[in-house]
Formats: structure tokens, sequence, C-alpha cells
């Protein structure tokens, strides 16, 4: 089983600032997820990444297959990104069940 | 509406009753999954179908049933409601490809 693990678990931040979250996970993979949990409890998903990087506005994934890891870079940072982000890769590789991590609660202070 | 639907968005009931928490995608995605988020622990999985009428179970089965008679529904029930299984619970849908999943909205379930 993927072991999925976070850091940091909690982070509070000025806007404007550049955030970056981290995900390790112990088990080759074919793709790593990353999700947004905002207060209102929806989950959506963010980016799906088997290798390099991946880009969606303010938003920056990248993934190193080798070292098992990969990160979430928010840009210019906003109010309005306080959320839970959670990373999740699969149970094993190429298997479709997915294994979570217990999530990074961002909060951006104006 | 096109997207996942998860019925009822909020849900209060007794120990020992039986509850059933709807799911519904309108995309004709292979793959459905149950999920629970409790405090200090991920999304856990509870059951997930690869296809109509293919089911198995996940990390946390036990207490509950799930079938999947059409591709677009997916149901989870709870057998005999217990304490342990206050949580919210997601449902969550996928194609078969390597593609991002999909979540309903939850439903928050609380047993009393």
């Amino acid at each position: 089983k993927n072991e999925v693990e976070q850091s940091p678990q909690n982070l509070t931040a000025q806007e404007g600032e550049f955030i970056t979250i981290n995900c390790s996970y112990s088990v080759g993979i074919s793709a790593l997820h990353w999700l947004q949990q905002h207060p209102g409890g929806g989950i959506v998903s963010l980016f799906m990444l088997s290798s390099g990087k991946k880009k969606h506005g303010r938003l920056i994934a990248t993934i190193n297959i080798q070292e098992k890891h990969s990160s979430l870079h928010i840009t210019a940072s906003h109010p309005r990104d306080s959320a839970v982000y959670i990373c999740a890769a699969p149970s094993n590789f190429g298997n479709e069940k997915l294994t979570f991590g217990t999530g990074t609660r961002l909060t951006i202070i104006p | 509406d096109a997207g996942i639907t998860q019925s009822p968005r909020y849900k209060i009931t007794e120990t020992g009753r039986q509850v059933t928490l709807m799911c519904h995608q309108t995309w004709s995605h292979s793959y459905m999954f149950w999920y629970r988020q409790d405090l200090g622990h991920g999304l856990r999985l509870i059951y997930y179908s690869a296809a109509a009428d293919i089911t198995d179970k996940g990390e946390v089965p036990d207490g509950y049933v799930v079938s999947r008679s059409k591709t677009e529904n997916f149901p989870l029930t709870l057998e005999s409601a217990t304490r342990s299984q206050t949580s919210v619970y997601f449902c969550a849908s996928k194609d078969r490809s390597l593609t991002e999943a999909f979540f309903g909205q939850g439903t928050r379930l609380t047993v009393v």
C-alpha cells in the first residue's frame, strides 16, 4: 500500500507570498493527483501529473518520479486560495484506487 | 445537469437504522468510489466499482454495502448505523484511463 505524506499540515501566509506544499509517497506510481477542498467541503481536482511540471493559472505542480516527491506551488497567493490541499497517489502502480494524504490547511491573510 | 451528485447532503439518523447514501454521475465513467473523511485521517476508501455489477472492498468496508446495477448510480448503504460511522462521505468517479477524479459535494452523516 502506498503511504502518502504531506507537509506542512498547516500553513499560514500573507497575501502575495509564494506557497509550497510538499507530498511524498512510498510506492512507484503512474500519476499523482492534487486536489483542493474549500471550507464548504467540496473537493476539486487541480492536477493529475505523471512527470515534469503542470501549470494552471497561479498554481504549479511538479513531480520527481525518481525521488517519489511532488510539490504544489502557488504564486502571488490570495485569500481565496485558502483551502485544504490534498495529494493522492495510486495504491499501487497502475491501480485506480487512490491513497490520500491528510491534507495541508492553507490560510492566506489579507 | 452534468456532473456527479450526492444525496442527501445532510443526514441525522439513529444507531441501528439502515441508511442509504446516493451517488449519481452523468459521464458514464467506469470507476466509482465511496470515501469517508474524518479528522486526522485522509480520505479513506470504503468501496469502489470498476464497472456495473463489479464492486470491491476498500480500506474500511465493514458495516457498509454497495451495489452498482447501473453505470451511473453507486449507492452506499449502512446496514445498521453506528456512532463510529458519523463522518463526511464523498462519492467520486473517474474514467478508466489516466484521468482526474471528480467528486460529489459530500454527505455529512451524523449517527446519534
